[in-house]
């Protein structure tokens, strides 16, 4: 079965990077578009990345454009996103989500989690 | 704040339907037919319930159903049951390569 297990989540102050690993198995991974999302504290998700299935494509939301990078290693079943210059706004849970395909534009499997609080 | 609007909370009893609200704009829930629902207990992962505004992945029970008018989508749960309550978030493809989503909507079986 599909299992997407986040990591690399902690504590970083204002301005610092850090960088999330989502391990992908139970699928072919290197045929399916991934996404990050986040859920940040008392709020609802927040569609953060999208990378193509063999990262020709990638896409940003607004609030992270420029500071974060997504990125994936296929013959390693990974997911990666780069997160530089963080704020406080960008203190949440961050799941790992892989894209149903087919046109759906919907997210079929999901992670745990993987929290990041930015705090000084 | 979030791009699509759904109420904080709902509930109904055992056996009862409770619907679930989630409004955009013509620019993404009314643009395309491509809303999706998710069903998520704290800590968990979320779950897809519902694609493509009606569709039910496989092992979704028939009790869970999505409609759209206009700008507004609807998750409808039937035949409440204990295990259903939990938080239920709305999503739409936005265009230019985006996703939105809703805040969030607490179903509470009474």
């Amino acid at each position: 079965q599909v299992q997407l297990v986040e990591s690399g989540g902690g504590v970083v102050q204002p301005g610092g990077s850090l960088r999330l690993s989502c391990a992908a198995s139970g699928f072919t991974f290197s045929i399916y578009n991934m996404h990050w999302v986040r859920q940040t504290p008392g709020k609802g998700l927040e569609w953060v990345a999208f990378i193509a299935y063999d990262g020709s494509n990638k896409y940003y939301a607004e609030s992270v454009k420029g500071r974060f990078t997504i990125s994936r290693g296929n013959s390693k079943n990974t997911l990666f996103l780069q997160m530089s210059s963080l704020r406080v706004e960008d203190t949440a849970v961050y799941y790992c989500a892989k894209d149903m395909g087919s046109g759906s534009f919907s997210f079929d499997s999901w992670g745990q989690g993987a929290l990041v609080t930015v705090s000084s | 704040q979030s791009v699509l609007t759904q109420p904080p909370s709902a509930s109904g009893s055992p056996g009862q339907s409770v619907t679930i609200s989630c409004t955009g704009s013509s620019s993404d829930v009314g643009a395309y037919n491509y809303v999706s629902w998710y069903q998520h207990y704290p800590g968990k992962a979320p779950t897809l319930m519902i694609y493509e505004v009606t569709r039910r992945p496989s092992g979704v029970p028939d009790r869970f159903s999505g409609s759209k008018s206009g700008n507004t989508a609807s998750l409808t749960v039937s035949g409440l049951q204990a295990e259903d309550e939990a938080e239920y978030y709305c999503s739409s493809y936005g265009g230019s390569n985006n996703w939105v989503f809703g805040g969030g909507t607490k179903v509470t079986v009474l």
